[in-house]
């Protein structure tokens, strides 16, 4: 079964950092570029970067909003992809989700998201 | 960055019925426009991609259209899974967008 399961949110006060992790299976991890999409409680979805395949040189990517506070990595031998969020903020509070890139550049599989919280 | 608009934001429907919902780009995005479902508490899931290409398992009541600027989502005889909120997308540039979201309730 193709699957992406997402773990480490939490509470977190502003200011804090937290990675989140990706597992992967069902599918060869190491042929797709990997995304995160994030939903604010009640708000719509936003994208908040990726990281490309091998073949692409692991190329980062990110949302203006992000950039520079937030990393994505990936360990195909694991199978894993991650976000360390640090500096965070009140505005980053939302359900985040693991996303895979699909041939056609669309998200076809995602995790079932898992929240993280920023408050003191 | 692309924008991209959604209408409407909102519409009620009653089961039978045929529903458009529309997303419009604020550029050219070619045909690189995704669409997705989402119920309460799940996580969103891909429709259609590349504006009219149903994802394996999508029902044939639904189906999009457009090119350009200017999309359309089509569900031909809304069902009771239905209900839920959809969500327009381009992955045509960095970074990637998505419509503000249209809730279809029920009427």
């Amino acid at each position: 079964e193709v699957q992406l399961v997402e773990s480490g949110g939490g509470l977190v006060q502003p200011g804090g950092s937290l990675r989140l992790s990706c597992a992967a299976s069902g599918f060869n991890f190491n042929d797709h570029y990997m995304d995160w999409v994030r939903q604010a409680p009640g708000k719509g979805l936003e994208w908040v970067g990726r990281v490309k395949n091998k073949v692409n040189n692991y190329t980062p990517e990110y949302a203006a909003s992000v950039k520079g506070r937030f990393t994505i990595s990936r360990d195909d031998s694991m199978h894993s992809l991650y976000l360390q969020m640090n500096s965070l903020e009140s505005d980053d509070t939302a359900v985040y989700y693991c996303v895979r890139g699909a041939a056609s550049r669309a998200f076809d599989i995602w995790g079932q998201g898992t929240m993280v919280t920023v408050s003191s | 960055d692309i924008q991209m608009t959604q209408f409407p934001s909102s519409l009620s429907a009653s089961v039978g019925d045929r529903v458009t919902i529309s997303c419009r780009a604020s550029q050219s995005i070619s045909s690189y426009l995704n669409w997705y479902q989402e119920k309460p508490g799940k996580a969103p899931e891909l429709l259609i991609f590349a504006t009219s290409n149903l994802q394996g398992g999508v029902p044939l009541r639904f189906s999009g259209s457009g090119s350009g600027t200017d999309f359309t989502l089509t569900i031909s005889s809304l069902q009771p899974e239905d209900f839920a909120t959809y969500y327009c997308q381009q992955s045509y540039g960095i970074p990637r967008t998505f419509g503000q979201g249209t809730k279809v309730e029920v009427k």
